[in-house]
């Protein structure tokens, strides 16, 4: 089954304002991970929250993670036009990045 | 470190041909993952090593797609023969364990005339 469903396909925002993405998962995870992929390259590891964490930080993004509903959420506060990418979650051990969410912040 | 290295960046080709897809891990990583990039299928895993041992293949959409890994630095993805359908971008990645982050090469953009 496909684990690491982003929602929504594609997101538009103004410089300045915050993003959110979600992610839904189907079975028990020991962790979630999320990346990002700028246009005609590889994805790069953002963050990896742990089962056992609700939320986690790093700079600009918040990962939250509830188990009870298989889903996670990454928010972009403060977005910045190079935040301009695709993004995707990725549940533990199951390799399926979907489509990703695609972001586009105007400057 | 250089991080993934993938070879060619492109490559162009025509139906029935012969193409190999090389990839180079991040040394020091056990874990390896092949995945093809479209837009109507997003990002989809074809095949993942671990110890050089394949793991789980099923994702490889059929017996013209072959990969091997015969060592711990080297890893070839092989399609024969080549079909206009599988025009797409090729990405490697690897990682220290398959259940932690994966560091991606730049990919290889394979177009099928």
């Amino acid at each position: 089954s496909q684990q690491g469903e982003e929602d929504p396909q594609a997101l538009s925002i103004q410089e300045g304002e915050n993003a959110t993405m979600n992610c839904s998962y189907k079975t028990s995870i020991n962790n979630l991970q999320w990346y990002r992929q700028n246009s005609g390259r590889g994805l790069v590891h953002l963050i990896l929250i742990r089962s056992n964490e609700r939320e986690k930080h790093s700079g600009r993004l918040r990962v939250t993670l509830d188990t009870s509903k298989k889903s996670s959420s990454l928010l972009i506060t403060a977005s910045r036009a190079a935040d301009t990418a695709s993004y995707f979650c990725a549940a533990e051990g199951q390799f399926y990045f979907g489509t990703g969410t695609s972001l586009t912040v105007i400057p | 470190d250089a991080g993934v290295i993938q070879s060619p960046r492109h490559e162009v080709t025509e139906m029935g041909q012969e193409v190999t897809l090389r990839c180079k891990p991040i040394s020091g990583h056990n874990s390896l993952f092949w995945y093809r990039q479209t837009m109507m299928r997003g990002l989809e895993l074809l095949i993942y090593f671990n110890n050089n041992v394949p793991i789980d293949d099923s994702g490889m959409p059929e017996d013209r797609f072959s990969a091997k890994m015969p060592n711990a630095s080297f890893s070839t993805l092989k399609i024969q023969p080549s079909e206009p359908r599988d025009s797409a971008v090729y990405f490697c990645a690897s990682s220290k364990d398959r259940f932690l982050e994966q560091y991606f090469g730049p990919g290889t953009r394979l177009t099928v005339t």
